[in-house]
């Protein structure tokens, strides 16, 4: 079955310090790739996406991520994170098929608190 | 741009009572909006695909009887929980579609009592 898995449940980390949460897909056919964050309170938003070209997208607020095809990855990344980016963050794939199209899969997200 | 809402925000009915939760895009038109249920401290579950002029799509296990969709208009889906159960308490996010990218709303919070 495809599934999404999202390495870490729960991170927290001090101001300035890097951020990276990793995501792993296991469809091996052709992949657009999502990374959603939800604030405290607030619906998700996208943050960036990957349909194709480039493996590194840049989105909103700093953060960017690396679609690596071997590895099946799609890690999220910021070099330096802010308190206000506390919040939760998913991961979601859609496998790119005739009678799929638009469908995510999520995974079961990073909840990170950033510490003053 | 791209701004999805979702009326009512919260709701808290008694068992056995149906409820119905819209869904719209405000600023765009989908053809093909999504409902999610999110679970405490979960991801988020789809439940369906609805198709503006047709038939929604079910996920495995969820009942179409009682979770019904209507998208009657590139605006606007509904999705409406009929004999409300308390197991049918939860958070009912939709999405709408624009060029493969959804677009979330702030989600409903349902209570069946």
């Amino acid at each position: 079955a495809q599934s999404v898995s999202q390495h870490n449940h729960h991170v927290i980390l001090s101001e300035a310090a890097s951020l990276e949460l990793g995501c792993n897909y296991s469809y091996g056919g052709t992949v657009n790739l999502f990374w959603y964050v939800q604030y405290p309170g607030q619906h998700l938003q996208l943050l960036l996406k990957y349909f194709s070209g480039d493996p590194l997208v840049k989105g909103i607020k700093g953060f960017e991520a690396e679609f690596i095809k071997s590895k099946f990855s799609f890690n999220l990344r910021k070099p330096s994170v802010q308190w206000s980016d506390t919040a939760e963050y998913f991961c979601a794939v859609n496998v790119v098929t005739t009678d799929s199209w638009g469908k995510l899969q999520f995974g079961a997200g990073t909840q990170v608190v950033v510490t003053p | 741009g791209a701004v999805v809402s979702q009326h009512p925000s919260w709701v808290i009915c008694k068992s056995g009572t149906s409820v119905k939760i819209e869904c719209r895009s405000l600023d765009f038109q989908a053809t093909t909006m999504f409902w999610y249920r999110q679970f405490p401290k979960q991801s988020l579950m789809l439940m369906a695909t609805s198709n503006e002029g047709s038939k929604a799509t079910y996920e495995q296990g969820v009942e179409k009887d009682k979770f019904l969709i209507n998208h009657a208009s590139l605006t606007l889906s509904t999705l409406t929980v009929t004999s409300a159960h308390p197991e049918d308490s939860s958070f009912y996010i939709c999405s709408a579609a624009l060029k493969e990218t959804q677009y979330f709303g702030p989600g409903t919070r349902l209570l069946v009592l």
